[in-house]
């Protein structure tokens, strides 16, 4: 057990639903990532924040893809009118600040849209 | 474009024996690499970071070698056990200078009894 919390582990949705997921990194750390993991490949990055403020977006994150970190403490990764091709392993990661301090991950939230 | 990748996806060996696992990176601005341990259905484990700074550093069974000449790092693990099999993940640390961990795309090490 890292320290890194994802709830749930595991979601099967219908293709259009919405989904959220939650992440909550190990206390005090400022930086909080998500990654989206597909069979066979690495964690692709999605999102990342610096306490509460999304600093970058990759060209994953699509328009119906927003995440959130309110308080800077959790965050939640929400799929809008969700498609099969979301389908993937979830990941959160956290660090103390970024730069050269090592990521922790969590468990995963495996998506399935059937 | 710049990226990080795997020469080998799948590598077997015998228990007992030394694996060793490679990585390509391009990015030579990259001063912070990870190695990471995922076993199915479960995130990434941290095994062992290096920095720049560094050639070789060592911990528990594990040595991580960084070759900055041709951009190549190397995962050793000594006496491989079966508990060792899993997907194997170098990352470099520095992506436009936002410092987000970049993965390739994995090894697969396969340790047979």
């Amino acid at each position: 057990d890292t320290g890194v919390s994802q709830d749930p582990r595991h979601k099967i949705t219908k293709r259009g639903q919405n989904v959220t997921f939650r992440c909550d990194p190990i206390s005090e750390h400022n930086r909080l990532y998500w990654y989206r993991q597909t069979l066979g490949q690495g964690p692709e990055f999605l999102t990342y924040f610096q306490n509460e403020a999304q600093l970058e977006k990759s060209r994953l994150l699509s328009d119906r893809f927003s995440a959130e970190r309110p308080k800077g403490s959790f965050s939640t990764l929400e799929i809008q009118r969700t498609e099969q091709g979301d389908s993937a392993m979830y990941l959160c990661a956290s660090s103390l600040s970024g730069g050269q301090d090592e990521a922790f991950f969590g468990q995963g939230t495996r998506l399935t849209v059937v | 474009g710049e990226s990080v990748g795997l020469h080998l996806p799948t590598l077997s060996v015998q228990e007992g024996d030394n694996s060793i696992i490679n990585c390509a990176y391009s990015n030579s601005a990259s001063d912070y690499f990870i190695w990471y341990k995922q076993e199915s259905g479960k995130g990434p484990q941290f095994i062992i970071d290096i920095r720049s700074n560094m050639d070789k550093r060592q911990g528990q069974r594990v040595t991580v070698l960084l070759n900055k000449t041709v951009k190549h790092l190397s995962l050793q693990i000594a006496a491989t056990q079966p508990g060792d099999s899993a997907v194997y993940f170098c990352a470099e640390n520095f992506t436009g200078g936002s410092y987000i961990p970049t993965f390739g795309r994995g090894t697969s090490l396969i340790v047979h009894p």
